[in-house]
């Protein structure tokens, strides 16, 4: 069965700073997608940032960019000049060839 | 374009009180799930369904009930109500496999 693991319940990051959340994932499909989704307190669910795993390119979209590892199923999320708004949950996810499943989370505090 | 609407909002249940929680869109996904969210657990599958007539087991589904009569509606039951059920679900349903998820307001749940 697939996994996500998030091994940072929380992180803090200054305002301006960078800041990289960690994303492992278990599988045994070769062809698959990752995403990392943004909660914030509204509950709303957010896309980040998607990732073919065909592609190696590393996704990126304007502050966030992601390390994408394929061999050590790895897909960590780079947030650049880190703004208050940035502060949310943020969850990483798998799809494989049929269902979609969710990491922890990993709450993201900005501080001024 | 009303997307995935769910309902109700907010819900108090007694421990062995049934009821379905309600999911419906309007994009013509094939692709529809439901999710429960609990602090520090993250977003966990409960069942999901590729296509009208099809459903499966996610990672928690004891307890829980779906069926897939249409492409448009995806109801969860809960047969008997347990205080563990309590939680956030989410309804999320999207098209392609790359595609990102469209979630849902949320119901949060109290079963006493």
């Amino acid at each position: 069965a697939q996994t996500v693991t998030q091994s940072q319940p929380e992180m803090s990051v200054q305002e301006a700073e960078t800041v990289t959340l960690s994303c492992t994932y278990d599988t045994s499909e070769s062809d698959y997608y990752l995403f990392w989704y943004k909660q914030p307190p509204s509950r709303q669910m957010i896309l980040v940032i998607r990732q073919e795993a065909y592609k190696q390119q590393n996704a990126t979209e304007n502050r966030f960019s992601v390390n994408f590892q394929k061999a050590a199923k790895s897909f960590s999320l780079k947030i650049s000049d880190s703004q208050l708004g940035d502060a949310a949950m943020y969850f990483c996810a798998y799809r494989g060839s049929d269902k979609l499943v969710f990491g922890a989370g990993t709450i993201l505090r900005v501080k001024s | 374009n009303a997307g995935v609407t769910q309902t109700p909002k907010f819900q108090v249940l007694k421990t062995g009180q049934s009821m379905t929680l309600q999911c419906a869109q309007d994009m013509n996904h094939e692709y529809m799930s439901w999710y429960r969210q609990d602090p520090g657990m993250g977003l966990r599958l409960i069942h999901y369904s590729v296509g009208a007539g099809i459903t499966d087991q996610g990672e928690v589904p004891n307890g829980y009930n779906v069926s897939r009569s249409t492409t448009e509606d995806f109801p969860l039951r809960l047969l008997s109500a347990a205080p563990s059920q309590t939680s956030v679900y989410f309804c999320a349903s999207c098209g392609t496999a790359n595609s990102p998820l469209h979630f849902g307001n949320g119901t949060r749940l109290t079963v006493t």
